[in-house]
């Protein structure tokens, strides 16, 4: 079975700082994972995807197959960023479906 | 292209009743996909098309629910007799074959009364 787990329901940062969202994964293959973002009244859109490893809106995230993790990254937050942010993971044997983190709500203050 | 479409936006219905939700995909898209999403909760997968087959369903679709993709292009999610249970967001995505990301629509919001 695979299973992606968000520690964090939220987590608040000032203007600035760094920021991380954990997210961890099980899943006995090789994985493709996904960081998904929400922003206000708005549609869930792909912000960033391991194969691509590039960077979106300042936004990285490394897969750690020894960790089993695929932390997004940000080294300096803006406000905007603000927005709930899923993690997600597509198993190899499937023909796509993703399975998804509970999520972890972003909030950047000025 | 103004994306994945989806109708209605918000649906408030009685328990017992059906009701049936539609999804347009991003033409071209032949693979589509419709998920549920809780409060709280991230999406779930209920169910897949690869043009108008459905290739996977998930536990969570139970009999009361069915999808259809007649032509390879729409497709609509019926739930029959909805309980309290089925309120949540149900999101529809789509994409091209291969390793392709996923494009979500707005979804639409069921309410059970």
């Amino acid at each position: 079975a695979q299973r992606v787990t968000q520690p964090e329901k939220l987590l608040s940062v000032f203007k600035g700082a760094p920021v991380e969202l954990k997210c961890n994964y099980s899943y006995s293959g090789s994985p493709e994972l996904f960081w998904y973002v929400q922003y206000s009244r708005q549609r869930l859109q792909l912000l960033l995807r391991h194969i691509s490893r590039e960077s979106i809106k300042g936004f990285t995230a490394d897969l750690n197959k020894g960790e089993t993790s695929f932390h997004l990254k940000k080294p300096f937050a803006q406000e905007e960023d603000s927005a709930m942010y899923y993690c997600a993971l597509k198993g190899g044997t499937s023909y796509g479906k993703l399975t998804f983190g509970q999520g972890t709500i972003l909030t950047v203050h000025p | 292209d103004t994306g994945v479409s989806q109708d209605p936006r918000h649906k408030i219905t009685k328990r017992g009743q059906n009701v049936t939700f539609r999804c347009d995909p991003i033409s071209e898209h032949n693979r589509l996909y419709w998920y549920r999403q809780t409060l709280g909760q991230g999406p779930e997968f209920l169910t897949y098309f690869q043009n108008e087959a459905q290739l996977e369903k998930s536990r969570l679709l139970s009999d009361r629910f069915s999808a259809e993709r007649p032509k390879g292009s729409f497709s609509t999610l019926e739930i029959q007799r909805t309980e309290q249970g089925d309120s949540a967001m149900y999101l529809c995505a789509s994409s091209l074959q291969g390793a392709q990301p996923q494009h979500f629509g707005d979804g639409t919001r069921l309410s059970i009364l």
